[in-house]
């Protein structure tokens, strides 16, 4: 595709339920950002990708959250036991390197809503 | 702190007046400064990138100032449109990878 897609768009779940969210940056991107956007808050870094690794994951809330990316393409986000402080929108970006000049594109987000 | 703060929250214009927008910051180190425009239900999208030495960048009818000494940027709309309703967000790259975004400005352009 031509820009960054990520699934579902929504989704709803109830608190203590485990929940996945999958971005598929632009090919040939190798880095790959997630963001978090809550409601009148900026956007918070969770974890950035350079290819298949992740060499800073200080911005995950919690031990509850994840992320992996397979093949330096596509990247899950994984919330254990989710509560519901973690509402929000999961945004993902990819660039073509990490780079201070690189930009970012990023993806419609997934509105995660938990009950 | 690394902080980077927005002004006004939200703003309401008529289609065709101008408007500025504030984004001030205390980041270090600072690399560059981006604004985006988010419309809703959408991901941000890059309007202008600004590095230390650069004091305004233009990408059509956004303008968009830096003033790194004291660490104001400003992005200033011209002739507003209908379109043009969205929320800006100032973003700071600090260091390579490290990027600080603010919680934006909502703009609202009424026909």
């Amino acid at each position: 595709g031509a820009g960054v897609s990520q699934s579902p768009s929504n989704k709803v779940t109830e608190k203590g339920k485990d929940v996945e969210l999958r971005c598929d940056p632009i090919s040939g991107h190798t880095a790959l950002y997630w963001y978090r956007q809550s409601l009148g808050q900026g956007l918070e870094f969770l974890i950035y990708f350079q290819g298949n690794s992740a060499p800073d994951k200080s911005g995950l809330p919690s031990d509850r959250f994840s992320a992996e990316r397979t093949g330096g393409s596509v990247s899950t986000l994984t919330i254990q036991r989710t509560q519901q402080e973690d509402s929000a929108v999961y945004l993902c970006a990819s660039s073509r390197t990490v780079g201070r000049a690189d930009e970012q594109f990023f993806g419609p987000g997934t509105r995660l809503t938990v009950l | 702190k690394n902080q980077v703060e927005q002004s006004p929250q939200s703003l309401i214009i008529l289609e065709g007046k101008n408007c500025t927008l504030q984004c001030n910051y205390t980041v270090s180190p600072f690399s560059n400064l981006r604004w985006y425009k988010q419309d809703t239900g959408r991901g941000p999208v890059s309007l202008t990138i600004m590095t230390f030495s650069e004091n305004t960048k233009s990408n059509g009818r956004y303008t968009a100032t830096l003033d790194a000494d004291t660490k104001q940027s400003s992005l200033h709309i011209t002739a507003s449109q209908l379109s043009d309703s969205a929320s800006y967000i100032c973003e700071i790259t600090s260091g390579t990878y490290k990027y600080i975004f603010g919680t934006g400005t909502r703009l609202k352009v009424l026909a």
